[in-house]
């Protein structure tokens, strides 16, 4: 049972563009909602977090919107770069102290020049 | 500061096989988790180790077990392997209060092909 589903599986975006994933989780107890980015090669990286006290968070060009009745939340890229080319996994959590994350399946993002 | 190391970073195991993967957390840090990615089930949750004690376990069969030592690297076991083993394991420090943001440091992972 998919716990958090997301959307697209990939996306072609021009450089300059604005990138937008979509997640949607089932879990109502989720309560932390952060956003990992993954080059080839090398471990996810944190982007960005969100709890859902806030509905939006932005830091530099990317920003999460959450919307709480919906369990639904987004990573929007603004002025996507051909650096930003990576694949993205959104992912839920419950409880400030667990280290127990359920990752959506990833968004893989090509931004050509 | 030194990242998170995991060793090896590749390897070849035939079925029936057992493997240990190791994993070596950023200094300071005492949570290791453990996860599984593969192309079709995408980041999976293994287990979660602090101060050598495992606080949280996924859905996976006991073939996959591990441990962490008082210097809190951690070692991760898969015995009798299956093809559907053949994996990216990752593995991922923090450093395991239980208030606060949980933010996960991890590193590049082992790659695991199970012929």
């Amino acid at each position: 049972q998919q716990q958090v589903k997301q959307s697209p599986q990939s996306l072609i975006v021009q450089k300059g563009g604005i990138s937008i994933i979509n997640c949607a989780y089932e879990n109502t107890a989720f309560d932390y909602f952060p956003w990992y980015q993954q080059f080839p090669g090398k471990g996810p990286a944190l982007l960005i977090a969100i709890r859902p006290d806030v509905s939006e968070k932005k830091e530099g060009r990317f920003t999460i919107s959450f919307n709480k009745s919906a369990k639904q939340f987004s990573l929007h890229i603004m002025d996507s770069q051909p650096g930003d080319s990576a694949t993205y996994f959104c992912a839920a959590s419950i409880g400030a102290g667990s280290y127990q994350l359920t990752f959506g399946k990833g968004t893989k993002l090509s931004v050509i020049p | 500061k030194a990242g998170v190391t995991q060793t090896p970073r590749y390897l070849i195991k035939t079925r029936g096989q057992q493997v240990t993967l190791s994993c070596s957390p950023i200094s300071g840090h005492r949570s290791v988790s453990w996860y599984q990615q593969t192309p079709g089930q995408g980041l999976q949750f293994l287990f979660e180790y602090f101060s050598e004690t495992q606080r949280n376990k996924g859905n996976f069969p006991g073939r996959f077990s591990g441990r962490q030592f008082s210097n809190s690297r951690s070692e991760m076991n898969v015995s009798t392997l299956e093809l559907g083993d053949s994996a990216l394991y990752l593995c991922a420090s923090s450093l395991g209060g239980s208030s606060g943001a949980n933010v996960l440091t991890f590193g590049a992972g082992s790659r695991l092909t199970v012929l």
